[in-house]
């Protein structure tokens, strides 16, 4: 069974950083193109970010790009999401999400990585 | 980007049939067949219903169906059961080469 399994998130300050974590198994990750989704808290789903299966083709939400950064380690099954200039709106539950084969098509997801971003 | 307009809430009795609408652009829901459905129920992650306007993933059932008429998808939910009572997401991928949500339909089951 796919498993992925995200960590990382906290409290953090207006303006700090924070890296995420996904660890994924039971799949060949590499072959999988992988997505960052978020929840703020009682509202609806945002698309984050969006990395191909190599890396090397990376697409960000308007509202992130500058800030965050997705990355992925292939050998070590790993999906990473760097946060820097946090603000109070990006706090959210941070879910990782596989994406089965259309951009939007995403067949798992983990079970989501509380972020709160407050002074 | 601008969210996708999905109705905020639906109702229906068990055993009935309802549609969820969810209408964007050209640039996004009628431009592409790349437009998916997931149910979320609370504290849980979302969970894919439908791909690609009209397809189920193995494992969904055959009472959900997806169809999609120019700038409006639709997600229909036929015998309507206890268990559908969730949150109904659209989403659609967009000429930007992003990702575009709906904003989110509260199913209750009556």
């Amino acid at each position: 069974e796919v498993h992925l399994v995200e960590s990382g998130g906290g409290l953090v300050q207006p303006g700090g950083s924070l890296r995420l974590s996904c660890a994924a198994s039971e799949f060949t990750f590499s072959s999988y193109e992988m997505h960052w989704v978020r929840q703020a808290p009682g509202k609806g789903l945002d698309w984050v970010a969006h990395i191909s299966g190599s890396g090397n083709t990376i697409y960000y939400a308007d509202s992130v790009r500058g800030r965050f950064t997705i990355s992925r380690d292939n050998a070590k099954n790993s999906l990473y999401l760097q946060m820097n200039s946090l603000r109070a709106e990006d706090t959210a539950v941070y879910y990782c999400a596989r994406e089965r084969g259309h951009w939007n098509d995403f067949d798992y997801w983990g079970q989501g990585t509380l972020v709160t971003v407050s002074s | 980007q601008s969210a996708l307009t999905q109705p905020a809430s639906v109702s229906g009795s068990p055993g009935q049939s309802i549609t969820i609408s969810c209408t964007g652009t050209s640039s996004d829901v009628g431009g592409y067949d790349y437009v998916s459905w997931f149910q979320q129920h609370p504290g849980k992650a979302p969970k894919l219903m439908i791909y690609d306007v009209t397809n189920r993933p193995s494992g969904v059932s055959n009472r959900f169906s997806g169809s999609k008429s120019g700038n409006t998808a639709s997600l229909t939910i036929s015998g309507l059961q206890a268990e559908d009572e969730a949150d109904y997401y659209c989403c659609s991928y967009t000429s930007s080469t992003t990702v575009v949500f709906g904003g989110g339909t509260k199913l209750t089951v009556l």
